[in-house]
């Protein structure tokens, strides 16, 4: 268990529609980053944030948006879904807002599947 | 954004074979670390590698990072069943970014 907690686990809905994936960082950890894994492509990084603040962006597309909340939890919003959004969705927390020798901590992952 | 070439991309072995998997790069990197996953989990941290040549041992499992840094490998003696999983290696992006960048990873199965 990496006490990173994303919920739900597994989400089923259709094109066109919206989705809210959450996720709790480890306690005392303030950056969270958001990762989107898929077969073709791999775990590509989304965005990070740091105490709440944007920190940096990846390869998120203008339908995704996150946040990062005064009690540090985050929220990844996907709208107007795609059959091509399906994919594992991770969070990952770390201390200190950019890596270096400092480990980052994943989720379990939410499995969201377009129908 | 640099990649990072792992090779092979899948393997299937025998409980006590060894086997070595490779993450190759045409740059130079800083550091570089290597997970693994398992189905219906994150990636979890194995190993940190940060000086040219340096080896590093987890139990059955040998990380090693190329003199030039451009490349490691991780060696696994004597694999069993519990390896089987998605090894990923990754990088950090740099700068003031603390993302980090994945190979497409080796699909290890190891059979009982």
């Amino acid at each position: 268990d990496s006490g990173v907690t994303q919920t739900p686990k597994h989400l089923i809905t259709a094109t066109g529609q919206r989705v809210t994936l959450r996720c709790s960082p480890r306690s005392g950890d303030l950056s969270v980053y958001w990762y989107q894994q898929s077969l073709d492509q791999g775990l590509q990084f989304l965005i990070q944030y740091y105490n709440g603040e944007e920190r940096a962006k990846g390869n998120i597309l203008e339908r995704f948006s996150a946040q990062q909340f005064p009690d540090l939890h985050s929220e990844l919003n996907l709208s107007s879904l795609e059959l091509g959004d399906s994919a594992l969705y991770f969070c990952a927390s770390s201390r200190r807002p950019h890596t270096g020798s400092d480990t980052q901590y994943f989720g379990p992952g939410t499995r969201l599947t377009v129908l | 954004t640099q990649l990072l070439e792992q090779s092979p991309q899948f393997l299937s072995i025998q409980e006590g074979e060894n086997l070595t998997v490779y993450c190759n790069s045409s740059s130079v990197f800083s550091s570089l670390q290597w997970y693994r996953q398992e189905p219906g989990e994150g990636p979890v941290l194995l190993v940190t590698v940060v000086t040219g040549g340096e080896v590093k041992k987890l139990k059955r499992l040998t990380f090693q990072f190329g003199d030039a840094r451009k490349d490691s490998s991780l060696h696994i003696t004597a694999a069993q069943p519990g390896d089987t999983g998605l090894y990923l290696c990754a990088r950090n992006y740099g700068g003031s970014q603390g993302n980090l960048i994945f190979g497409k990873g080796t699909k290890l199965s190891v059979k009982p």
